[in-house]
């Protein structure tokens, strides 16, 4: 089975950093996804990995060690738009390579 | 490009009866689709995988006479929730794979059921 474990919540100021942390366990790992969700919408894509190393988009980042099982999402320069659920899903070579979501982490940006 | 519409956005049903789902791949032939399963504050649960032309594979737990899904074609894939209770309210999303991104989900909008 998949085991994904995200904080359930976590807050920031705005102009701040802030790194959501995702530990997971799986076998036939075969990536990693970072979502973003605002109440009552679809998740929107952030980023994928599935080598180690960091990932840079912007103001956003993420990082993968595989031998870990860790990955963070880190978003710096926060604005109040980044208020809202970050999702990290696995996905494993097996089946359909179906993504199996973390819990999600609340994120609340304050002036 | 990789749009998935999700139609229709929200219904309101009667307890007892059936509602169906449908997702749209719009740009893109989709070889997999998946459905989710959200509550409140809560994060996605997958409910079943299906592929077009084939039976779809459901996750643990789902029942497969209640959550009906049709792959009918490459573009759209339908859930229909038989014999709807209160407790199947949610928030149901789709999402659908095979664009020009192998390795990416492309989600709909989501559908809002209430079930009364």
């Amino acid at each position: 089975g998949q085991n994904i474990d995200q904080p359930t919540e976590m807050t920031a100021t705005e102009g701040a950093i802030v790194q959501i942390n995702c530990t997971y366990q799986t076998s036939g790992f075969n990536g990693l996804f970072w979502y973003q969700q605002h109440a009552g919408e679809a998740p929107t894509f952030l980023s994928y990995n599935v080598l180690d190393g960091l990932e840079e988009k912007g103001r956003f980042s993420s990082f993968l060690s595989r031998s870990k099982g860790y990955s963070y999402l880190l978003l710096k320069e926060l604005q109040m738009k980044d208020s809202a659920s970050y999702l990290c899903a696995v996905t494993a070579n097996t089946g359909f390579q179906k993504l199996v979501f973390g819990t999600g982490t609340r994120l609340l940006v304050s002036p | 490009g990789a749009v998935v519409s999700q139609h229709p956005s929200w219904v309101i049903c009667k307890s007892g009866t059936s509602v169906k789902i449908e997702c749209r791949s719009l740009d893109f032939q989709a070889t997999t689709m998946f459905w989710y399963r959200q509550f409140p504050k809560q994060s996605l649960m997958l409910m079943a995988t299906s592929n077009e032309g084939s039976k779809a594979t459901y996750e643990q737990g789902v029942e497969k006479d209640k959550f009906l899904i049709n792959h009918a074609s490459l573009t759209l894939s339908t859930l229909t929730v038989t014999s709807a209770h209160p407790e199947d309210s949610s928030f149901y999303i789709c999402s659908a794979r095979g664009g020009a991104v192998s390795y990416e989900q492309y989600f709909g909008p989501g559908t809002r059921l209430t079930v009364t």
